[in-house]
């Protein structure tokens, strides 16, 4: 079956540390995007990816890194200049062939910072 | 800026009341609009979509459409159920753009 699959579903950190959040895609899709959901705030653009080996900063990008070297993979680092990073994180993809804003998301992962 | 304004949550039916979820956007041009459903410990997934003015999107009994004159797209359902409990979004997209702003979000709890 196509889809996204993001790992691990949950994380703990303790302050200071380094967590890197999977994302992988099989639909082919060209387009990558991470979001973070908050409680009440709906959900935040961290970075997203058009192409491989390229992408662009968000709207919270701030204490958070990407890298886009596969076509089927964009994972996110979570570093420790980020301030508030107990969150939900989303990853998603589209086709930009599509052009439709249509965006196919995995099920998430959920970092606590102990 | 672009913008996506739900209203506020959380909203608490009885199965089968009629549902109305209110949407409204700011936006320079006429973008694509869009509403997703998150159910409990899942990731988001597109439920209706309207690409122009006047266009009505629908999926499993819900309904939207595409207001231009009041810069609106209203979710409705006509008789909810206990399994449409979830946090639906409101989101809007350019052509090209290729990012969606979302609402808040609302979250919907049906009682048996």
């Amino acid at each position: 079956d196509g889809g996204i699959t993001q790992s691990p579903k949950y994380l703990f950190r303790k302050e200071g540390q380094n967590v890197t959040l999977s994302c992988e895609q099989n639909l082919n899709h060209d387009a990558m995007y991470w979001y973070r959901q908050d409680p009440g705030q709906g959900l935040r653009l961290i970075y997203y990816s058009q192409i491989v080996n390229d992408f662009q900063k968000g709207d919270i990008a701030e204490g958070y890194s990407v890298s886009r070297e596969k076509k089927e993979s964009f994972p996110l680092t979570v570093t420790s200049a980020q301030k508030n990073p107990t969150a939900f994180y989303l990853c998603a993809s589209s086709s930009r062939q599509g052009d439709t804003g249509e965006l196919f998301f995995g099920e998430g992962s959920r970092l606590t910072v102990l | 800026g672009d913008s996506v304004t739900q209203m506020e949550g959380p909203v608490t039916l009885s199965e089968e009341a009629f549902l109305t979820i209110n949407c409204t956007y700011t936006a320079t041009g006429y973008p694509s609009l869009f509403w997703y459903v998150q159910y409990p410990g899942e990731g988001l997934q597109l439920l209706l979509k309207a690409t122009k003015a006047d266009d009505k999107g629908s999926n499993k009994g819900f309904e939207a459409t595409y207001r231009k004159e009041t810069t609106s797209f209203h979710l409705e359902k006509g008789s909810v159920q206990v399994s449409d409990s979830a946090v639906y979004f409101c989101a809007l997209s350019f052509q090209g753009a290729q990012k969606l702003v979302f609402g808040q979000g609302t979250r919907l709890t049906i009682n048996p």
